[in-house]
């Protein structure tokens, strides 16, 4: 099976404006989750998703939103960026919720300038 | 509330040596344990997982973790490091009282030397 595959890899932005990551869960998985990871702040929980609807929620300002599509596909927003979140944005998939395995993407890289 | 405590930043040892990374953990319920590994510029491979049964868990390229529940503790070892394995080290957990959030540890910077 393929991974879970994120895009864009690499991404540079400005302050203000706003970006949409994607990722594309394994095949036949339900769950995907998104955290971003920081030097400062290590792996923070922003968010999953399951069947379309979003089951749990880190502490993140309202400028950071997702969904998931009914192919399991799911995108993440942020809105007015600012430099803090520069960071490496990494989506994870399972089967399903509780004690399945995540699967991780490589990341999406993202700068704020 | 569930909590991960990595207290090592780093770990040195010598090839061939054992390697051990510590990981404490702090749940309501009953937890589920993982072990994840980052090399650089990379996303997080998954090592090894505790979700019920024997404390003994087997994982991949030959390392190993031990649940000790009195301890809330859950070590990562390797009886023999090589230098390939030098990388961010994670441990996390879900706790089902917690609605399965996952939550890591800081992270431990192993590094091998030849």
């Amino acid at each position: 099976k393929a991974g879970v595959t994120q895009t864009p890899r690499y991404l540079i932005k400005t302050r203000g404006q706003q970006v949409t990551l994607s990722c594309s869960p394994i095949s036949g998985h339900r769950s995907v989750s998104w955290y971003q990871q920081t030097p400062g702040q290590g792996l923070q929980f922003l968010f999953e998703y399951f069947s379309e609807t979003q089951r749990n929620k880190g502490n993140f300002p309202g400028r950071f939103s997702g969904r998931q599509f009914s192919n399991s596909r799911s995108e993440m927003n942020v809105s007015t960026l600012e430099l803090g979140d520069s960071a490496l944005y990494l989506c994870a998939s399972s089967s399903n919720r509780g004690g399945e395995t995540q699967y991780f993407g490589p990341g999406t890289r993202l700068l704020v300038l | 509330a569930q909590s991960v405590a990595q207290p090592e930043d780093q770990v040195n040892v010598a090839e061939g040596n054992p390697l051990t990374v510590k990981c404490t953990y702090s749940v309501s319920g009953n937890p589920y344990l993982f072990w994840y590994v980052q090399y650089p510029n990379r996303g997080l491979q998954f090592l090894l997982k505790y979700i019920t049964g024997d404390n003994l868990v087997k994982g991949s390229y030959g390392f190993e973790a031990e649940f000790n529940k009195s301890q809330t503790s859950f070590h990562l070892k390797k009886p023999s490091a090589l230098v390939s394995d030098s990388a961010l080290y994670f441990c996390a957990v879900r706790d089902r009282e917690d609605d399965y959030k996952l939550s890591f540890g800081a992270g431990t910077t192993v590094t091998v030397r030849a």
